[in-house]
């Protein structure tokens, strides 16, 4: 069964504090490792696709990394529009055609003035 | 561009009434998908769909149905709604499985059942 661990399930930083979020997987046979993030009362919003281990992809203050075992998501120097519920999300290879993704239940970033 | 679209986006039932949600999205996907999202879970496959016509089922399907009689539209219904699906209700698609295409979700429905 796939699986997926977000650590910590909630983060507090002040402005300009660079920390990384971690995403921890078991998966069969990885197709991919999505990065999405949330804000209240929306859906989720695609950030990145990861596809093999190293792996690197940018965007803005957003870097998102990737290892057999876990994902990072570097966030460096946030700012409060930065604030957000931060999911991860992997795809797996599988016969039976089924396509869905497993989420993690996400990490919660508060960045605070 | 709207991208998806969910209606409707608020809803009260009483426990076993039935209603339909309906997604629409206009980027000429071939995938949709249907997911559940509760308070201290990750986001649920209900069922999805890999083109007009056809159905399956994901990780928690029993309770609900789904029909994709148009490339562009996904329905899900429930047919006598329970507490327990007290829930956020996410539409999602993508373009195709083989490429590794995103899924693009909707804003939503949120759904009380009393």
């Amino acid at each position: 069964e796939d699986q997926v661990t977000q650590s910590p399930e909630a983060l507090r930083l002040q402005e300009g504090e660079s920390s990384s979020l971690n995403c921890s997987y078991t998966v069969s046979g990885l197709r991919g490792l999505f990065w999405y993030r949330q804000d209240p009362g929306k859906g989720p919003e695609f950030l990145f696709t990861l596809y093999s281990a190293g792996e690197e992809k940018e965007k803005e203050r957003l870097k998102a990394t990737l290892t057999k075992k876990e994902s990072f998501l570097h966030i460096t120097a946030p700012k409060p529009e930065d604030s957000a519920t931060y999911l991860c999300a992997v795809q797996a290879y599988s016969g039976g055609g089924a396509d869905g993704l497993t989420f993690g239940k996400g990490t919660h970033l508060i960045i605070q003035p | 561009n709207a991208g998806v679209t969910q209606t409707p986006k608020f809803r009260v039932l009483k426990t076993g009434q039935s209603m339909t949600l309906l997604c629409a999205q206009d980027m000429n996907h071939e995938y949709m998908y249907w997911y559940r999202q509760d308070p201290g879970m990750g986001l649920r496959l209900i069922h999805y769909s890999v083109g007009e016509g056809t159905t399956a089922k994901g990780e928690v399907p029993d309770g609900y149905n789904v029909s994709r009689l148009k490339k562009q539209n996904f329905l899900l219904g429930l047919e006598s709604a329970a507490p327990s699906q007290t829930s956020v209700y996410f539409c999602a698609s993508s373009l195709r499985r083989t490429n590794n295409q995103p899924q693009h979700f909707g804003d939503g429905t949120r759904l009380s059942i009393l």
